[in-house]
């Protein structure tokens, strides 16, 4: 089982759609998960930490589910701005972050 | 604030030739490293170093070494490059805190082919 899984996608959704992401995990010890978003040919970037009791920022909601080693994304209205790669990001236990392979989302006008 | 800076920017190399990828950041951070992207395979990490004096392997270390120069700069050498190592590189920094959730801040990146 790899590390970090997540649907490659890619997802094609219209604006103003609601698109969510999801992902798992295999080491139940992991502590620290974040969503890093990749536009093409350019450095990933932090999007955002995701907490145990789950936490929004604007448009976008990240959920932890420890029981079940499951991270999700959603994301509401959402804008051509959007479109992008969705990294879904554990922290290793050397400070090393382990990253998912990402799920393409292009949003049509 | 320039954050982290990798150089070069884009590279290509023969096989066999050696370079070596410079990266360095000015948010005082503790650890560095150093993460190589190929399609379809995500970020994979190289080499990283916890702490100033400290380097250690990651995932896919062959056929790299890295040196920590001081707290600001980590560099990645190809000694004797491959086609295979064709990929973009890239760097990143983080405040390694105790019971901290910092992020890792990245670089560009560089982008080798190796023919």
């Amino acid at each position: 089982r790899k590390e970090v899984e997540q649907d490659p996608g890619p997802f094609n959704v219209p604006e103003g759609a609601t698109v969510a992401f999801n992902c798992t995990y295999s080491n139940s010890a992991s502590q620290s998960f974040f969503w890093y978003r990749q536009d093409c040919r350019k450095e990933p970037k932090l999007l955002m930490s995701v907490y145990s009791s789950g936490n929004e920022d604007g448009r976008f909601t990240a959920q932890l589910n420890r029981a079940s080693q499951y991270i999700s994304l959603l994301i509401r209205d959402s804008k051509l701005s959007d479109s992008a790669t969705y990294l879904c990001v554990v922290r290793g236990s050397q400070g090393n972050l382990i990253f998912g392979k990402g799920t393409k989302l292009s949003v049509k006008p | 604030n320039a954050g982290v800076t990798q150089t070069p920017k884009f590279q290509v190399l023969k096989t066999g030739q050696s370079m070596t990828l410079q990266c360095a950041q000015d948010m005082n951070h503790n650890s560095m490293y150093w993460y190589r992207q190929d399609p379809g395979m995500g970020l994979r990490l190289i080499y990283y170093s916890a702490s100033e004096g400290t380097t250690d392997k990651g995932e896919v270390p062959n056929g790299y070494n890295v040196s920590r120069l001081n707290k600001r700069e980590f560099s990645l050498r190809l000694e004797s490059a491959a086609p295979s190592q064709t990929s973009v590189y890239f760097c990143a920094s983080r405040e390694n805190r105790v019971y901290s959730n910092q992020p890792q801040h990245f670089g560009d990146g560089t982008r080798l082919s190796i023919l």
